[in-house]
């Protein structure tokens, strides 16, 4: 099993961008969440999700959307980046409210 | 919205030392975690607790639910257990809410 997997891992974006992180998970679990980490913070949660076509907001969502058609895959989207939405981005899956597993994150740079 | 307090901030520490970090939370939580992000950046899952105490390995974790607090110790450390050790809880549905992490450096 390759576990809880993202893409893509590093990206750099001007200011105003588009794109959408892919995680995929292969454990049939039905939580994922998406997550920042920036220096001197600890990770805050953006979006979750409890199930395939269910999604909510978590901490920190403006700025993001999120969408879960498929079991495996949550996508999380930036419609307009900004310089502050440079973060390493983590996704992690839980089979139910348990043991997180995390994906490797992804380091995002808005210039 | 649960507060999450480490201590301390940063430990370095010879090898085969004791080591204790902990973890205090504001608001009363269904769960307890203790996460290990390695240099590399990947993040583990060490522990889940809700009570008591649980042991794997070198690593113990305890929890004191009428106290809000918890501690994460490891004993005769290694080298190889330098890395940033976070404790995270569970209010509800949510997903999990983080301290800062403690930064772990184990001298040879």
């Amino acid at each position: 099993n390759a576990g809880v997997t993202q893409t893509p891992k590093f990206r750099v974006l001007k200011t105003g961008q588009s794109m959408t992180l892919l995680c995929a998970q292969d454990m049939n679990h039905e939580y994922m969440y998406w997550y920042r980490q920036d220096p001197g913070m600890g990770l805050r949660l953006i979006h979750y999700s409890v199930g395939e076509g269910t999604t909510a907001k978590g901490e920190v969502p403006d700025g993001y959307n999120v969408s879960r058609l498929k079991k495996q895959n949550f996508l999380l989207g930036l419609e307009s980046a900004a310089p502050s939405q440079t973060s390493v981005y983590f996704c992690a899956s839980s089979f139910n409210r348990d043991t997180q597993y995390f994906g490797p994150g992804t380091r995002l740079t808005v210039l | 919205k649960n507060e999450v307090e480490q201590s301390p901030q940063n430990l370095t520490a010879q090898e085969g030392e004791f080591i204790t970090i902990n973890c205090s939370y504001s608001v009363g939580i269904s769960a307890l975690h203790w996460l290990q992000q390695h240099p590399g950046g990947g993040i583990v899952s060490l522990f889940m607790l809700s009570s008591g105490k649980k042991k794997h390995g070198r690593l113990i974790a305890t929890i004191n639910i009428q106290e809000k607090h918890s501690s994460l110790h490891i004993t005769a450390s290694h080298p190889r257990d330098s890395a940033v050790y976070i404790c995270a809880v569970r209010g509800g549905a949510d997903g999990l809410t983080f301290g800062k992490g403690t930064h772990l450096i184990i001298q040879p």
